[in-house]
């Protein structure tokens, strides 16, 4: 697509239960970004991957939140035991290899938690 | 630790008059900067950004942002405001190349009233 897409666009779980958000970044992005928005507040940093790697994950809150890239391009955010804390936007965004890249993330409009 | 400070929470102009957003960031070097859009419902867009040379940088929507070091600022200014610039506004900055993760200030919700 011509932009970054993400699924689903809303979701409503109930406490406990396991959720995944897909994102699929712009093509030949390699640098792939989940970012959380919460009411209010501005993007909160989550993890990165150059590649399938996890390149920087410091921004998970904790170990019931993973995200795996198997193949270099779409991207899942899993959230386990899902709490009502963890309603947000999260949002994905993605952004080109360049040599000395200083250019702009690209974000979709985001997959919207609610968690009852 | 850095971070990105947008000191006001919301703003309201009028339309036709002048705006004026303020972002402070806590970096030892100069980062680099950007300032986004988001609208309701839809993703956040780039508007502009800095990363040297002229600290008056020109952005899309008739935007531009000026870059103070001695003032650690990079406030983002319109000399019209239009209607459909009513969004929230956000500020933020990397503090290296590459693909280092973007840090956001909280944003800055625009009201435009008639």
């Amino acid at each position: 697509g011509a932009g970054v897409s993400q699924t689903p666009s809303n979701k409503v779980t109930e406490k406990g239960k396991y959720v995944e958000l897909r994102c699929d970044p712009i093509s030949g992005h390699t640098a792939l970004y989940w970012y959380r928005q919460s009411l209010g507040q501005g993007p909160e940093f989550l993890i990165y991957f150059q590649g399938t790697g996890a390149a920087d994950d410091s921004g998970l809150p904790n170990d019931r939140f993973f995200a795996v890239r198997p193949e270099g391009s779409v991207s899942t955010l899993k959230i386990q035991r899902t709490e009502r804390g963890d309603s947000a936007v999260y949002l994905c965004a993605s952004s080109p290899i360049k040599g000395t890249n200083t250019g702009e993330l690209f974000f979709g409009e985001g997959s919207r938690l609610t968690v009852l | 630790a850095q971070s990105v400070t947008q000191p006001d929470i919301h703003i309201t102009v009028s339309e036709g008059a002048s705006l004026e957003l303020r972002c402070n960031y806590s970096y030892g070097a100069t980062p680099y900067l950007f300032w986004y859009v988001q609208s309701p419902g839809q993703g956040l867009q780039l508007l502009l950004k800095y990363f040297s040379g002229d600290t008056l940088v020109q952005g899309i929507k008739g935007f531009e942002a000026e870059f103070k070091r001695s003032q650690s600022s990079f406030n983002l200014r319109k000399p019209s405001v239009h209607w459909s610039d009513a969004a929230e506004y956000f500020c933020a900055f990397r503090w290296g190349s590459g693909n280092t993760p973007l840090v956001f200030g909280k944003g800055t919700r625009l009201s435009v009233i008639a």
